[in-house]
């Protein structure tokens, strides 16, 4: 079956970290690029952040400054999201999401059911 | 970055269509994608590159793009279309190259 899954989410307090992954199985995982998604409650899609298929390539939301790190280990088909210095607002459901092209191409054709993340004290 | 608008909200009657703007300076010359989220759901694409559908989306599901708004239409609309939608495109210039809509909730009457 074609799915991604993710877990690692959970409660943090503001000022932590969480290490987020997402399984990929029934796709080749190395021939397409990857990319986390948020959505706050009751809010819009939010991209976090992408990576090329090799990994050779990060892109990444200006909003975050440098707290998040997306990352892959194909040999696993593993997509993962190193987040520290978690803030209230970072609060979000986490999807990751596959890539629809060949090549890069920055729509995304699979999602995972999505992992909760919540800040707070 | 880049800034996509969408109407809040779309109401319409079952059986007629339903049209969901998604405006940006000069998202002509950019590939805009279009997903569905029903509540408690992943997203799901409908329409990618401006007019194409994912195999399994009903050609009710239509797409167009030019000048400053792409918009998705929605033909003979049915109650399982009620739904968030939401257009994306990828802007390669940007330092926030993804970027999302702000979303549109469409109610079938």
């Amino acid at each position: 079956e074609v799915q991604l899954v993710e877990s690692g989410g959970g409660l943090v307090q503001p000022g932590g970290s969480l290490r987020l992954s997402c399984a990929a199985s029934g796709v080749t995982f190395s021939s397409h690029a990857m990319s986390w998604v948020r959505q706050a409650p009751g809010k819009g899609l939010e991209w976090v952040s992408g990576i090329s298929g090799n990994g050779g390539s990060t892109y990444d939301a200006d909003s975050l400054k440098g707290r998040f790190t997306i990352s892959r280990d194909n040999s696993k088909s593993t997509l993962y999201l190193q987040m520290n210095s978690l803030r209230v607002e970072d609060t979000a459901v986490y999807y990751c999401a596959k890539d629809g092209g060949s090549g890069p191409s920055w729509f995304f054709d699979l999602w995972g059911r999505g992992t909760l993340v919540t800040v707070s004290s | 970055s880049y800034v996509l608008t969408q109407p809040p909200s779309v109401s319409v009657a079952p059986g007629k269509t339903a049209r969901i703007t998604c405006g940006g300076n000069n998202i002509g010359s950019k590939s805009v994608h279009w997903y569905q989220q029903k509540p408690g759901q992943a997203p799901v694409l409908v329409i990618y590159y401006d007019s194409d559908r994912p195999s399994g989306i009903p050609e009710r599901f239509s797409g167009s793009n030019s000048g400053n708004t792409a918009t998705l239409t929605i033909s003979r609309v049915e109650a399982g279309d009620e739904a968030d939608y939401y257009c994306q495109v990828w802007d390669r210039s940007s330092d926030h190259p993804g970027v999302f809509g702000t979303g549109t909730k469409v109610t079938v009457l």
